[in-house]
């Protein structure tokens, strides 16, 4: 089955630039998205298709994709920005969505 | 503004079946696909399965670790989403997420309800 790899945890001071990871092999062809989970919430999308940015994101968080390794960067990480984050992708058939398994964002 | 709502978690034996809602509503729910994702205690998301629009004959699609046991269905006229979950174990513990898929040159989940849990237990 397919699968997704995250880094389990990344930790900045605040003002810093976090860069959260997640490799697959499907993603040089198909999308990686991201979503931020703060303790107790339902999960919020705040990347698609690798780089776009929903409405009421940050600025500091940006997303790229090359080959087969997406990013999510958050440039001067605030206290605000702790959280887990999630990238999620389809496998080669397209048929079957996975989320990677997370990594626990800490900035302080 | 997009709102949803689960509801029919609670506590089953081992064994046992539960049916799950989701109802929504700030939006043309007809249109869209949806999905359901779920999270056990202190675990990450996992997605479940999703179901198409009646354009695209309302087909389904569903995790292999959920293949055979649960099923995913809608009614549109009552703009709501169902999860019917059969043969229960422990490890289907967890909270599950209603989730709306938009499309934007790609299908992908863009929001989701506060979930509801489900905990699978004698």
């Amino acid at each position: 089955s397919y699968e997704l790899t995250q880094p389990p945890s990344v930790s900045v001071s605040p003002g810093q630039t976090a860069r959260i990871t997640c490799s697959g092999d499907a993603l040089p062809k198909k999308y990686a998205y991201w979503y931020q989970q703060k303790s107790g919430q339902a999960p919020v999308l705040v990347i698609y298709e690798d780089n776009k940015r929903p409405s009421g994101i940050p600025e500091r968080l940006s997303g790229s994709s090359s080959g087969t390794m997406a990013t999510l960067t958050i440039s001067g990480a605030q206290v605000e920005d702790e959280a887990d984050y999630y990238c999620y992708s389809i496998d080669s058939s397209g048929n079957y969505w996975v989320f990677g398994g997370g990594t626990k964002l800490t900035v302080l | 503004e997009v709102h949803l709502v689960e509801s029919g978690g609670g506590l089953v034996q081992p064994g046992g079946s539960l049916r799950l809602s989701c109802a929504a509503s700030g939006f043309t729910f007809s249109d869209h696909y949806m999905d359901w994702v779920r999270q056990a205690p202190g675990k990450g998301l996992e997605w479940v399965g999703r179901i198409r629009n009646k354009a695209n004959n309302y087909t389904t699609q569903y995790a292999a670790s959920v293949k055979g046991k649960f099923s995913i269905s809608r009614d549109d006229s009552k703009n709501s989403l169902y999860l019917q979950m059969n043969s229960l174990k422990t490890e289907d513990t967890a909270v599950y997420y209603c989730a709306r898929e938009t499309y934007s040159g790609s299908y992908f989940v863009d929001y989701w309800g506060q979930g509801t849990l489900v905990t699978v237990s004698s």
